[in-house]
């Protein structure tokens, strides 16, 4: 298993430029989510899936749009790219009723500027 | 609403001496706690939850629902326990959702 992956490992934006930040995972975890980390910030929630078609808001989803079409895919779209968006993102995903460990991607570093 | 609060940013200790980060929490009901960490470069993993009473590591965290707190403590660091260490607590029931504490950078001085 290749776990969860994601993909660009690092990308430079300009302000306005729109872009997807992909996830996927092959060990068909029902939920999937979506963190920023930011220094003195820690991890915050963007937005998350408890099952393919169904996508909820975290505590900061402003800016971001996701969608679940399978249960291996979540990726995240940055509709208008702005400085407050540089950070690491991460994406995760969690079997259902085993423990809720949260299985985390390598990270996404992203520089708006 | 739930909250983490982890009132360190930096921790720093000498190779053997005792190490504790701290985690307090705010929840209503019955939470589940979890430590994670994420060494230098690399993604971020479970390091021990406190339903599983586990020692990894040799790091342990009690849950004192007394005091809402969940402190991770190891009685002999080591330089490769240097990491950012992140207390996490999930709601109960089938809730997926994890809220995360700030983060403690623990350095591990030779």
């Amino acid at each position: 298993n290749a776990g969860v992956t994601q993909t660009p490992k690092f990308q430079v934006l300009k302000t306005g430029q729109s872009m997807t930040l992909q996830c996927a995972q092959d060990m068909n975890h029902e939920y999937m989510s979506w963190y920023r980390q930011d220094p003195g910030m820690g991890l915050r929630l963007i937005h998350y899936s408890v099952g393919a078609g169904i996508t909820d808001q975290g505590e900061v989803p402003n800016g971001y749009n996701v969608s679940r079409s399978t249960t291996e895919d979540f990726p995240l779209r940055l509709l208008s790219a702005a400085p407050s968006q540089t950070s690491v993102y991460f994406c995760a995903s969690t079997p259902a009723g085993v423990g809720y460990e949260q299985y985390f991607g390598p990270g996404t570093r992203l520089t708006v500027t | 609403a739930q909250r983490v609060t982890q009132p360190e940013k930096l921790l720093s200790v000498f190779k053997g001496a005792p190490v504790e980060l701290k985690c307090n929490y705010s929840y209503s009901g019955s939470p589940e706690l979890f430590w994670y960490v994420q060494y230098s470069r690399q993604r971020l993993q479970l390091l021990l939850r406190h339903i599983s009473r586990e020692s990894i590591k040799g790091f342990t965290a009690d849950l004192n629902k007394g005091e809402t707190s969940f402190h991770l403590k190891k009685p002999f660091a080591q330089e490769e326990d240097s990491a950012m260490y992140y207390c996490a607590l999930r709601g109960g029931g089938s809730n997926y959702k994890l809220t995360f504490g700030k983060g403690t950078l623990l350095t591990v001085n030779p």
